[in-house]
């Protein structure tokens, strides 16, 4: 059974750019959640896509935007980086919204 | 206020010896559920244990266990048998009903001394 699985491992980006960052779902699995992990603090919640609709998000401004595909993989999109999108985005799978969510390994952003 | 609290920013512990990380929560739902993950280095979250609010038995899972105590809203992590590899960053985290997200504390970095 493979894990969740993230692309890039890290990422090196300037301010005002745009960032893509990709989570491939755990087998069997319909949920994806993405997390935001700035140094030193727990992970933030940043949404939730089920069977391809966003169900649930957390405080971060429209410039954060995710899509689910079909095949339950998901994208999160940040525009416009800014110096304090510099962390650890981590994304998570679950059977359903409410289960257990699996961590990929995460995607280092750095912005510049 | 927050959700989650982990006081103990750091631990450390004799390889072979038991440790408890403290986790204390704050929520008014009657049914929710606590989980504790673990962080090596590399970043990746691994899930370890999870309990429920009505489960009447304390969680484990192998080497961890779960004391819960509701009364006192706390569910501290027991590790036994420490192994060097058990070192890296501890998450307690809280899932409320019908949220689909969790909130996580600030984490307790283990060291597991040979």
């Amino acid at each position: 059974e493979t894990g969740v699985t993230q692309s890039p491992t890290h990422l090196i980006k300037t301010r005002g750019q745009q960032v893509t960052l990709r989570c491939s779902s755990q087998s069997g699995h319909n949920t994806v959640s993405w997390y935001q992990q700035a140094l030193g603090q727990g992970p933030q919640f940043i949404f939730q896509y089920y069977r391809e609709e966003e169900n649930g998000r957390g405080n971060f401004p429209p410039r954060f935007s995710g899509l689910q595909f079909p095949n339950y993989s998901s994208e999160l999109n940040v525009n416009a980086l800014e110096l304090d999108d510099s962390a650890l985005y981590l994304c998570a799978s679950s059977q359903d919204p409410t289960d257990t969510q699996y961590f990929g390994p995460g995607t280092r952003l750095t912005v510049l | 206020a927050q959700k989650i609290t982990q006081t103990q920013p750091g631990m450390f512990v004799q390889e072979k010896e038991a440790v408890t990380l403290d986790c204390t929560y704050d929520t008014s739902d009657p049914s929710y559920g606590l989980f504790w993950y673990k962080q090596p280095s590399s970043g990746e979250m691994i899930f370890l244990i999870y309990q429920g609010s009505y489960d009447q038995q304390n969680a484990t899972e192998g080497r961890y266990s779960l004391n819960f105590q509701k009364a006192r809203k706390s569910a501290n992590l027991v590790i036994s048998a420490s192994q060097l590899g058990d070192s890296a960053m501890y998450f307690c985290a809280m899932r409320e009903t019908g949220a689909n997200n969790l909130f996580f504390g600030t984490g307790t970095r283990l060291t597991v001394i040979p």
